[in-house]
Formats: C-alpha cells, structure tokens, sequence
C-alpha cells in the first residue's frame, strides 16, 4: 500500500478532461512538501510532467496542470488526446521514520 | 541532450549480488545529484536511493539500508548502485534519474532502466 493514495484508473473521451487525485497526510504533502507528477508509457522511462505542484517543464503541453491543496493533489489534463494514455505517479517527500521519497502507486488513463 | 544508460541488470539467485552502473553524458554530471528508483513488473514506482553531487551526503529507502550502497565516480560521469543479500523482491527494472538542479526530489531525466530478475 502506497503512502500516497491514487486511484488506479481514471477514463475520458477524447477533447475531456480528466483529473487525478493525489492523497496523502500530514507527514508528506500535509507538512508542506511539494508533489511531482511523471507520465509513465509502458515498457518506457518515466517522463517528469509536473513539479512543485504546479510548474511544466519545457516542452510539457499546457493541457497538463497540477494543483495542491492541504493534504492532496491533483494532476488535470484538458482536451485528451488519444496519446495522453498513459501512467500517471505523483510523488513527494515523507517524513516518517527517517525520512523518504514517496510515490504514490499509479493511475492508469485510458483514453475511450 | 542528456543522456543516461543503465547496465549491470540480469539473473542472479537469491543471497547474491549486483552492480549496477549508469554512464551520463550531456550534462555535468559532477554538478548533479544522481538517485536510483525501481519499478517491480507490472508495479508502481519505488525510491531507492540518493547520492548528492559530491557524494558526500547518501540517503537510502529502508527496503534497501544495509544491503545496496550508491557510490559514484564524478570523473567518469558514472553512477553505481552496489546490491547485496538480494531476494525476489528486489527484482525490478531499476533507473538512474537526474535530480532537478534547483528542485530536491525532483527527477528530470531518467534512463532507460535495467532489469535485475532474482530466482533461483
């Protein structure tokens, strides 16, 4: 079970929106520590999508954004295209015990 | 275009041990810090340690404390990840990634991956 909660799947139509949660508690997200979102495409790397909740990296389309609030986060992507089926993982830094990357444990977005 | 290639994966029984390394190239590597994340078949991602540019500070998941050790050879723009004592749950395609210059815990790029597989 992972420390932060994600569900395992998620759905839309093409040109959609979708968005994916992002849960955690008061030791990671909770305790101010920033969340990261990476695209995952199978048999491939992971791609960095979001950091620090909110920021694109160059190149990230703008249909990709990410917000945070308490102790969640939440990855929004609009007008879905049919290459956006993909993995989705947040991450952030946990505190517990002697401290530790977390990542949640991945949603699966398929594009209907 | 940085680039970062795993090698060192394969077969090997429970109770052995592994080295793995990863060449970089495109950035300065020395400038960096470097960290490894794995991913069990058909599972999520899991953190398994980091290493700042000097690698004088080292951090390890507690899944692996005690049997992997991270090093790196600035030199030679590589990065190792030492695996001992290992069981079947350490099987996973494991990932050099790049740590984001002015975000901690941020990977910005990540290499292919390497599949370590321990069975007997």
């Amino acid at each position: 079970q992972s420390v932060l909660t994600q569900p395992p799947s998620v759905s839309g139509a093409p040109g959609q929106k979708v968005t994916i949660s992002c849960i955690g508690s008061s030791s990671n997200i909770g305790e101010g520590y920033d969340v990261h979102w990476y695209q995952q495409f199978p048999g491939t790397a992971p791609k960095l999508l979001i950091y620090a909740n909110s920021n694109r990296p160059s190149g990230v389309p703008d249909r990709f954004s990410g917000s945070k609030s308490g102790t969640s986060a939440s990855l929004a992507i609009t007008g879905l295209q049919a290459e956006d089926e993909a993995d989705y993982y947040c991450q952030s830094y946990d505190t517990r015990l002697s401290g530790s990357v977390v990542f949640g444990g991945g949603t699966k977005l398929t594009v209907l | 275009e940085v680039q970062l290639v795993e090698s060192g994966g394969g077969l090997v029984q429970p109770g052995g041990s592994l080295r793995l390394s990863c060449a970089a190239s495109g950035f300065t590597f020395r400038s960096y810090e470097m960290t490894w994340v794995r991913q069990a078949p058909g599972k999520g991602l899991e953190w398994v340690s980091y290493i700042s540019s000097s690698g004088s500070h080292i951090y390890y998941a507690d899944s692996v404390k005690g049997r992997f050790t991270i090093s790196r050879d600035n030199a030679n723009n590589s990065l190792y990840l030492q695996m001992n004592s290992l069981s079947a749950e350490d099987t996973a395609v494991y990932y050099c990634a790049r740590v984001h210059s002015q975000e901690l815990w941020v990977f910005d790029n990540w290499g292919q991956g390497t599949l370590v597989t321990v069975s007997s």
